[in-house]
């Protein structure tokens, strides 16, 4: 997986409680992105990041912050998860235009 | 981002056989369309991308073809096999920006 590691891999958790999913690569590579999958829905862009303490917003942010302090990390928030933030959760990292997917974080919200 | 339709959502092919999975976009100024293949409980992985400058690539059984005019590009796999089995998405990037927007994917399968 192009020297990314995501962690959690599997997190169960209830409705209202604070998660932060991890992104961590080992490639240098200046961008990373936020994904969430969901049937019928393909890949959305939750959040994205194109250098050190810079981010912005993706299609489906509401609900979600980022934060990267370190260029090899990429952490996603969420302040108080909801039922419909139920999703596999995917981080890849990019440098010239392809990206590369970590192996994906499955959260489930009860 | 623009959107861009897949076509077919689901696609049953015999080993052997070519699968043709097509992709039409509305950003004329995309010009970096990527396909990746997922395999079950795994990431998305990049296995063929094209460029807007070019109108073909191959790469031994997968092979990328672009229609700038028409926008829309897609993805061959001939003589497929078994291992082929998994779901494609396509997905392109605009001028702006570093961002990919995907299609809705393709379930591919292999019957042996």
């Amino acid at each position: 997986d192009a020297g990314i590691t995501q962690s959690p891999r599997h997190k169960v958790t209830e409705t209202g409680t604070p998660v932060t999913l991890r992104c961590h690569q080992t490639e240098n590579h200046r961008y990373m992105y936020w994904y969430r999958q969901d049937p019928g829905h393909g890949l959305r862009l939750i959040h994205y990041s194109y250098g050190v303490k810079d981010t912005d917003k993706g299609e489906v942010s509401d609900g979600y912050s980022v934060s990267r302090s370190k260029t090899e990390d990429f952490l996603l928030t969420l302040e108080s998860a909801t039922s419909s933030q139920t999703s596999v959760y995917f981080c890849a990292i990019s440098e010239l235009g392809e990206q590369f997917f970590g192996p994906g974080t499955r959260l489930t919200v009860l | 981002g623009e959107n861009v339709e897949q076509h077919p959502s689901t696609l049953s092919v015999q080993e052997g056989d070519s699968a043709v999975i097509k992709c039409t976009y509305s950003d004329s100024a995309s010009n970096y369309f990527p396909w990746y293949k997922q395999e079950l409980g795994k990431g998305p992985q990049l296995i063929i991308d094209i460029r807007s400058n070019v109108g073909e690539k191959k790469d031994q059984r997968i092979a990328v073809t672009l229609n700038k005019t028409a926008k829309h590009f897609s993805l061959h796999i001939t003589e497929t096999q078994p291992e082929d089995s998994a779901v494609y998405f396509c997905a392109h990037k605009g001028n702006a920006g570093n961002m990919l927007t995907f299609g809705g994917g393709t379930r591919l399968m292999v019957k042996p």
